[in-house]
């Protein structure tokens, strides 16, 4: 079975720090990564995603995440936060082999102060 | 704004009773999911169909049922309702379901009340 895991609840960050928003996974193959945010009262939005290639995945907003495979961590960064990042980033996997549903992490909320 | 469509937007019923939501994915995207989202589960994935035929099956209880039409719009019909089952629920759509890769476009969502 897969998993991910998202060990923060709440991230806090000052507005021009770089962030980092923490995923890891589980799968029995090779996976298919992604990150989403959710605005409040919105549906979720998809920021980045990893298949194959370059570990290091330039998606929107300027948010970046790196594929480790070793840790299976697939971190989510930007250099400088702003507070209209504040949100909820969902990590989700899924299994490269099968017809696996993907799995979403439980979110982490993340919160620029300004 | 996703393309991706949901009705209602908000929903109150009692329990016991039965509801449909509905989802009109975006233009020639031919997969739908179904998600649920409560604070104590976050987001669980329900179902997913691919060109009218059921892909995948999640955390999907009996009460509830899915389906995808000919024009491609899908429902989700739950039954027997309880106040448990008051949550947001999202459908996304991808252009395909099978690779895996796919990005996924959510809805706005739609929420239940259970009373």
């Amino acid at each position: 079975a897969q998993s991910v895991a998202q060990p923060e609840d709440q991230v806090n960050v000052a507005e021009g720090n770089p962030l980092t928003v923490k995923c890891t996974y589980s799968v029995s193959g090779n996976p298919y990564l992604f990150w989403y945010v959710q605005y409040p009262n919105r549906g979720l939005q998809f920021l980045l995603k990893y298949i194959t290639g370059d570990n290091l995945v330039k998606g929107s907003y300027g948010f970046e995440a790196e594929f480790n495979k070793s840790q299976t961590s697939f971190h989510l960064k930007k250099p400088s936060a702003l507070v209209s990042d504040s949100a909820l980033y969902f990590c989700a996997v899924r299994d490269m082999g099968g017809y696996q549903k993907v799995t979403f992490g439980i979110g982490t909320k993340l919160q620029v102060i300004p | 704004d996703s393309g991706v469509t949901q009705t209602p937007k908000h929903l109150i019923t009692a329990t016991g009773q039965r509801v449909t939501l509905r989802c009109s994915p975006r233009s020639g995207d031919l997969s739908v999911y179904w998600y649920q989202q409560s604070l104590d589960q976050g987001l669980q994935f329900l179902i997913q169909y691919y060109n009218g035929e059921e892909r995948a099956k999640g955390n999907i209880l009996e009460r509830f049922s899915a389906q995808q039409f000919p024009d491609l719009h899908s429902e989700l019909n739950l039954s027997s309702l309880e106040l448990g089952d008051s949550a947001l629920y999202f459908c996304a759509s991808s252009a395909e379901g099978t690779s895996g890769q796919e990005t996924q476009y959510f809805g706005p969502g739609t929420r239940l009340l259970v009373l």
